[in-house]
């Protein structure tokens, strides 16, 4: 079946760093893929999706580009906040059958 | 987009009584699904309620534990039965717009003593 994979947690980086979290995927034909981003305490919000190769998903300073040549989705921040610190998941719809999401990637973000 | 509301946002329960969590969503949507997250964990699809007609389970939920209504394209109920412990999770409600994005409710965090 259809899988999602991430980079283990927790991730810790100081304020300003540059941030990478791997996502790769196993799926058939060509699913749209997502990050979700949960801050402490609060429900699920969409980051930012892509649902073609080549596309690039970007959001608030966060950027993701569908790779499906090594079927990855990999986040990626040039200069993190604080604010920034919470639980990112990628995610994958293959044609509305069903929505994989990762386990989870907590990112702590120090001033 | 759609903007989903969730009553209550959080509760602390006594084992063996049940819990019906609301999920309201601010327009018409054919699906509506229903998710656990457990502590630290990710997400897991409990059930997909369609307006009606019975919700359709994942495999390890069943309806006994799990009861679901869906009686308008806006609104669902999800019961949690005869709880435990081990039912202690963030339950969150989703629907699909646009095409393929899920949007989610901000949750119900559910502590079982």
């Amino acid at each position: 079946g259809d899988s999602v994979t991430q980079m283990e947690g927790p991730v810790t980086l100081s304020e300003e760093a540059f941030l990478t979290i791997n996502c790769t995927y196993t799926a058939t034909g060509y699913p749209s893929l997502f990050w979700y981003v949960q801050y402490p305490g609060e429900g699920l919000q969409l980051l930012l999706k892509a649902t073609k190769a080549d596309d690039k998903g970007s959001n608030k300073g966060f950027e993701a580009t569908y790779r499906k040549e090594t079927t990855s989705f990999h986040l990626e921040k040039g200069s993190v906040q604080v604010s920034d610190s919470a639980v990112y998941f990628c995610a994958l719809d293959n044609y509305g059958q069903n929505f994989v999401f990762g386990p989870g990637t907590r990112l702590s973000v120090l001033p | 987009s759609a903007v989903i509301s969730q009553k209550p946002s959080r509760d602390i329960c006594q084992r063996g009584t049940s819990l019906t969590i609301q999920c309201q969503v601010d327009s018409q949507v054919t699906m509506m699904f229903w998710y656990r997250q457990q502590p630290g964990q990710s997400l897991t699809l409990i059930a997909t309620a369609n307006q009606g007609s019975e919700a359709t389970y994942e495999s390890g939920f069943v309806i006994d534990k799990f009861p679901i209504s869906r009686p308008n394209l806006t609104f669902s109920t999800l019961t949690v039965s005869n709880m435990s412990p081990e039912d202690s999770s963030i339950y969150l409600c989703s629907v699909v717009k646009g095409g393929e994005t899920q949007y989610f409710g901000p949750g119900t965090r559910l502590l079982v003593l």
